[in-house]
């Protein structure tokens, strides 16, 4: 897989569960981030966590990093049908750029 | 909550034709960048902006891409001939400092005819 890999590429869940979703990556970061885009419209970034973190929260958001495994968690929890939205990984290592993921597209229904 | 803005947010040109897209980041950020995403494909890197000049930039920003930052508040890409293939959201960001998150403009939709 690419640098920034989502799984699963799509999920779909019920107002108030959890909604987790993963992302994978192959070269070493100095940070990785979580991104939301609703559709057609901009990136909203939510989280950042370092290289050398292994947790972090923001709201209902927890962020986990993975570093020997090269992986990272995304979960939301309380999901609101406001959180319908893609959800995007991007990695930054040297440089400064980011490389993104494919995605995840999440669908609460209310 | 201060923004990036992007204008226009949709652009419709003809093949060929050179077009401007223009961002305007946050006042204090000192990083500009410029991203794409093709329909239902991955958000690719173009070009990244600093102390006016290119910091880095993908293969895709070939010659026939430019940024500028002509003044003390615009950043902006230009396409010199657009291709149909160019028909893409082009999103501006910008950041404070390195390594602390990126603020994204709401995109501008480029469609080539």
């Amino acid at each position: 897989s690419q640098q920034g890999e989502e799984d699963p590429q799509a999920l779909s869940i019920q107002e108030g569960e959890n909604a987790t979703m993963n992302c994978s990556y192959k070269t070493s970061i100095n940070n990785l981030q979580w991104y939301r885009q609703n559709s057609g419209r901009g990136l909203v970034h939510l989280i950042l966590i370092r290289s050398n973190e292994r947790e972090k929260h923001s709201g209902r958001l927890r962020v986990t990093l993975d570093t020997s495994k090269k992986s990272s968690s995304l979960l939301i929890t309380a999901s609101r049908a406001a959180d319908t939205a893609s959800y995007f990984c991007a990695t930054e290592a040297a440089g400064n750029k980011l490389t993104f993921g494919g995605g995840t597209r999440v669908l609460v229904k209310p | 909550e201060p923004e990036v803005t992007q204008t226009p947010s949709h652009q419709v040109t003809q093949m060929g034709q050179e077009v401007i897209l223009r961002c305007v980041p946050i006042s204090n950020h000192l990083y500009f960048y410029w991203y794409r995403q093709i329909l239902g494909q991955k958000v690719e890197f173009l070009v990244s902006f600093y102390n006016n000049e290119i910091s880095e930039k993908s293969e895709i920003f070939d010659d026939q891409f430019s940024v500028e930052r002509p003044d003390g508040s615009n950043f902006t890409l230009k396409i010199r001939s657009t291709k149909l293939e160019d028909s893409a959201m082009y999103f501006c960001a910008s950041s404070e400092i390195l390594g602390t998150g990126y603020t994204f403009g709401s995109g501008t939709r480029l469609t080539v005819v």
